[in-house]
């Protein structure tokens, strides 16, 4: 069964601190590895699609990553407008082709 | 415009009530899709519809009643529900092609409280 870990759990960052958070994944055959981001009361947004390891995608002061076991989302100098849960999605090649969710990580930037 | 509309945005029902949440997609895409998001747990797939054709029910419980008219439309018929229903509700679609299923894009979603 396809399985998706986030971590952690939470962080809270000053203005300008930069970190990373994490995405650990199993799933049969990766067919793409999605990153959204979440306002409160409202729905998730795309961000990134990521579908093979080594590969890379920028947005603003956000760098996605992946490798074969997870992905990391890299945050570069990050402002309270950064301040979001991050959700991490897979999708494997068997079955529906499910898209199977992580818990999130509930990111703060303080200014 | 946004792409996906859910309605209403809040909504406070009795356990022996019968309600109906609404979406519409303005994007063009060929999949709509209910999701269920509880507290500190992952998004919960519940229903997907594909050319307006259901193509997938996780185990959800009869008392949620999906309603697909076109490709546009998604409804979610609810009926005495429990306490442990109240969630936020929310609705995507997405374009299906030999890739498999392309990004989603969310509604803002319905938080549904059951009393």
């Amino acid at each position: 069964e396809d399985q998706v870990t986030q971590s952690p759990e939470a962080l809270r960052l000053q203005e300008g601190e930069s970190s990373s958070l994490n995405c650990s994944y199993t799933v049969s055959g990766l067919r793409g590895l999605f990153w959204y981001r979440q306002d409160p009361g409202k729905g998730p947004e795309f961000l990134f699609t990521l579908y093979s390891a080594g590969e890379e995608k920028e947005k603003e002061r956000l760098k996605a990553t992946l490798t074969k076991k997870e992905s990391f989302l890299h945050i570069t100098a990050p402002k309270p407008e950064d301040s979001a849960t991050y959700l991490c999605a897979v999708q494997g090649r068997a079955g529906a082709q499910k898209l199977v969710f992580g818990q999130g990580t509930r990111l703060t930037i303080n200014p | 415009e946004t792409g996906v509309t859910q309605t209403p945005r809040h909504l406070v029902m009795g356990m022996t009530n019968k309600k109906s949440l609404k979406c519409e997609q303005h994007l063009g895409h060929n999949a709509m899709y209910w999701y269920k998001q509880s507290a500190k747990k992952p998004l919960e797939l519940m229903f997907v519809y594909n050319f307006k054709e259901q193509t997938e029910n996780n185990s959800v419980p009869s008392r949620f009643s999906p309603e697909c008219p076109n490709s546009s439309h998604l409804f979610l018929h609810l009926h005495t529900l429990q306490p442990e229903d109240s969630a936020l509700y929310l609705c995507a679609s997405s374009q299906e092609s030999d890739r498999g299923r392309e990004k989603l894009f969310f509604g803002s979603g319905t938080q549904l409280s059951v009393l």
